[in-house]
């Protein structure tokens, strides 16, 4: 079992919808928790960072951690065709992982006008 | 300001060959990073340098592998006798400093294809 499980998808949705990616992680250890776009051929590009539990928004974006239950979820309102990328959730753990990420497989979004 | 550039952006090779892969960091960031994109594996942690220093290899898949970093700058990821399970998307990413709170910043890639 992969410590970080992300739904794959594909996700398509119509442009202005509501779209609500997730993952689950195992490892306990996971304080710091991102969520990267990667458009195709190019390298990932944080979106969103957050330390330990909470909700954190950022214009159309808004993230969520839930460190009891393992769950980390990305909510994008008023989605946009700018939006269609794939997004990965990585976390990382502190004291001596040094700030390795582990990533999840990352959910293809497709938003259509 | 100029991000992470990698070079070279794609690369045919033959199996057995050997290939060298260039990671240049964010002027400044003392921290380096390689990880792998595969259509299976996802995106997976080989290495990481503070200033030249590497202290934890064991991220990288077998012995064939290799990275070093020179000056604080400059990484190369070696691959010896290449095989086809590693072809694969090879990015980079540095930050300021180590640990979890540091942004890692990731270059282009480079989209490695073993025959």
């Amino acid at each position: 079992q992969k410590e970080v499980e992300q739904d794959p998808g594909p996700l398509s949705v119509p442009e202005g919808a509501i779209v609500s990616l997730n993952c689950t992680y195992s490892n306990s250890a996971f304080q710091y928790f991102m969520w990267y776009r990667q458009y195709s051929r190019k390298g990932p590009e944080l979106l969103m960072y957050t330390y330990s539990s909470g909700n954190k928004e950022d214009g159309r974006f808004t993230a969520q951690v839930d460190k009891s239950s393992k769950y980390i979820s990305l909510f994008i309102r008023d989605s946009q065709p700018s939006d269609s990328a794939t997004y990965l959730c990585a976390m990382s753990a502190s004291g001596t992982s040094y700030g390795k990420l582990t990533f999840g497989q990352g959910t293809i979004l497709t938003v259509h006008p | 300001g100029a991000g992470v550039s990698q070079s070279p952006s794609n690369k045919v090779t033959e199996k057995g060959k050997d290939v060298e892969l260039r990671c240049d960091p964010i002027s400044g960031h003392t921290a380096l990073y390689w990880y792998r994109q595969s259509l299976g594996q996802g995106l997976e942690f080989l290495i990481y340098f503070q200033g030249n220093s590497a202290p934890d290899k064991s991220g990288l898949p077998s012995d064939r592998f290799s990275a070093e970093r020179t000056g604080g700058s400059v990484s190369t990821l070696t691959i010896q006798r290449t095989q086809q399970e590693d072809s694969a998307v090879y990015l980079c990413a540095s930050s300021l400093g180590l640990g979890g709170r540091n942004e890692q910043f990731f270059g282009p890639g480079t989209r490695l294809t073993v025959l």
